[in-house]
């Protein structure tokens, strides 16, 4: 199985504020990654897939950059309704999921 | 609109057994792979099973493996996951989820998760 070491586990930030989220594969998966947005209480929503497409309908702030092992995503002038819990998706193989990132109010 | 609808959920001793079901409106259900995703209360995503428009390509992860069964039913736009030898480890709400994949195939990102059932394993 590939697994997706992801992190911080949570962090703390400001509207306004640029956050960057990363996950490593434990091998290479070329682009195969995915990344989900999950606040308190709701489903997952797809954000980003191929590692840097940004799933309709999804603000521009948002953006995933990477290949191989290491990915990043990124959001640039956090809003409030960016404050959620973040996971990373490998899909070479087998899907699996980060352990998810919490990203709070500072 | 893309609706997918989990049913099946309960309290059910370890050992005992669990059929979920899901069932798809909103779209062509046999044109896309399924999926189940499970979290567990307060923790992370945990992918459990996929399987393709034809029922051809069908994956576990190894938590599950030889204890669920995907299986879907194209003519009722409904999906199934056949859980035996529960633990207390399966207690999760299970997500039943949609493939972005065309053609049937599994892409391995999900566009559409429903709303969740919940299963508690506990005795």
């Amino acid at each position: 199985d590939i697994q997706m070491t992801q992190s911080p586990s949570s962090l703390s930030a400001s509207v306004g504020d640029r956050v960057t989220i990363t996950c490593r594969a434990s091998q290479g998966i070329s682009n195969y990654v995915a990344w989900y947005q999950q606040k308190p209480g709701e489903v997952p929503k797809l954000l980003i897939y191929a590692a840097s497409t940004l799933q309709s309908g999804v603000p521009s702030r948002f953006s995933g950059s990477g290949s191989g092992t290491d990915f990043t995503l990124t959001i640039s002038n956090l809003q409030p309704e960016d404050f959620a819990t973040y996971y990373c998706q490998q899909y070479k193989s087998a899907p699996f999921f980060g352990g998810g990132t919490q990203v709070e109010i500072k | 609109e893309v609706h997918l609808v989990e049913s099946g959920g309960g309290l059910v001793q370890p050992g005992g057994s669990l059929r979920l079901s899901c069932a798809a409106s909103g779209f062509t259900f046999d044109d896309y792979a399924m999926h189940w995703v499970r979290q567990a209360p307060g923790k992370g995503l945990e992918w459990v099973s996929g399987i393709d428009w034809r029922s051809g390509d069908i994956d576990y992860a190894d938590s599950v493996k030889g204890r669920f069964t995907i299986s879907r039913d194209n003519a009722k736009n409904s999906l199934y996951l056949h859980m035996n030898s529960l633990s207390a480890d399966d207690t999760a709400l299970y997500y039943c989820v949609k493939d972005m994949g065309v053609w049937g195939t599994s892409a391995g990102h999900f566009d559409h998760w429903g709303q969740g059932t919940l299963v508690i394993v506990t005795s």
